[in-house]
């Protein structure tokens, strides 16, 4: 079976732009989590989504977004990018919402210059 | 506000010592616990996790985490590690209120053995 897969692989951008980030589940998992993690830090949860809905949000700015589609898969957007928000995204999706096991993909890498 | 400590961030042993990776959450409520590893190159990855019932909980590769509710500690242990365990650990709490979720990971313990 294919694991959680994410697109694009690495990204370049530069401030104030806007970035789209996505995220395609295992196949009959229902629910998808972002993650942003910083070099040297473990992974900072943005958001969870369960059916199409939000099930649970970390402490991030709203320009940090997101959605889940009927297929289950999944985008992250975040607006005026900052030199901050440079990092590897995560996005781990599992069969229900809690406690469930999360398994991972390989993260998009960002670059915000 | 929900936290996770992992005091040791980087630790370095020989092959067939023992390993103990401290983890220290806080956090009002019930709360799933887990250990992450991510070896080089390669996706974060569950190495065990504990919801309810034995407090002791076995994972893959020989790791085994007590959790210690009255020291709001979930420590891995491993009796005799080998060179193939060098990784990156994490340790993750997740916390459940009305159906909404927050989850907090540990920084994080890079464990290199030595051959």
């Amino acid at each position: 079976d294919a694991g959680v897969t994410q697109s694009p692989t690495h990204l370049i951008k530069t401030r104030g732009q806007h970035v789209t980030l996505r995220c395609s589940p295992i196949s009959g998992h229902k629910s998808v989590s972002w993650y942003q993690q910083v070099l040297g830090q473990g992974p900072q949860f943005i958001f969870q989504y369960y059916e199409k809905e939000e099930r649970g949000r970390g402490n991030f700015p709203d320009r940090f977004s997101a959605r889940q589609f009927p297929n289950y898969s999944s985008e992250l957007n975040v607006n005026a990018l900052l030199l901050g928000d440079s990092a590897l995204y995560l996005c781990a999706s599992s069969l229900g919402v809690a406690p469930e096991t999360q398994y991972f993909g390989p993260g998009t890498r960002l670059l915000v210059l | 506000a929900q936290s996770v400590s992992q005091h040791n961030h980087h630790v370095i042993l020989s092959e067939a010592a023992s390993l103990e990776l401290g983890c220290n959450y806080s956090y009002g409520g019930t709360v799933n616990l887990f250990w992450y590893v991510q070896y080089p190159g390669q996706h974060l990855q569950l190495l065990l996790k504990y919801f309810s019932g034995d407090p002791l909980v076995k994972g893959i590769k020989g790791f085994e985490a007590e959790f210690i509710k009255s020291k709001f500690s979930f420590n891995l242990r491993k009796p005799s590690v080998q060179w193939s365990d060098t990784a990156e650990y994490f340790c993750a709490v997740i916390a459940n209120s009305g159906g909404y979720q927050k989850v907090t990971f540990g920084i994080g313990t890079k464990l290199q053995v030595i051959p």
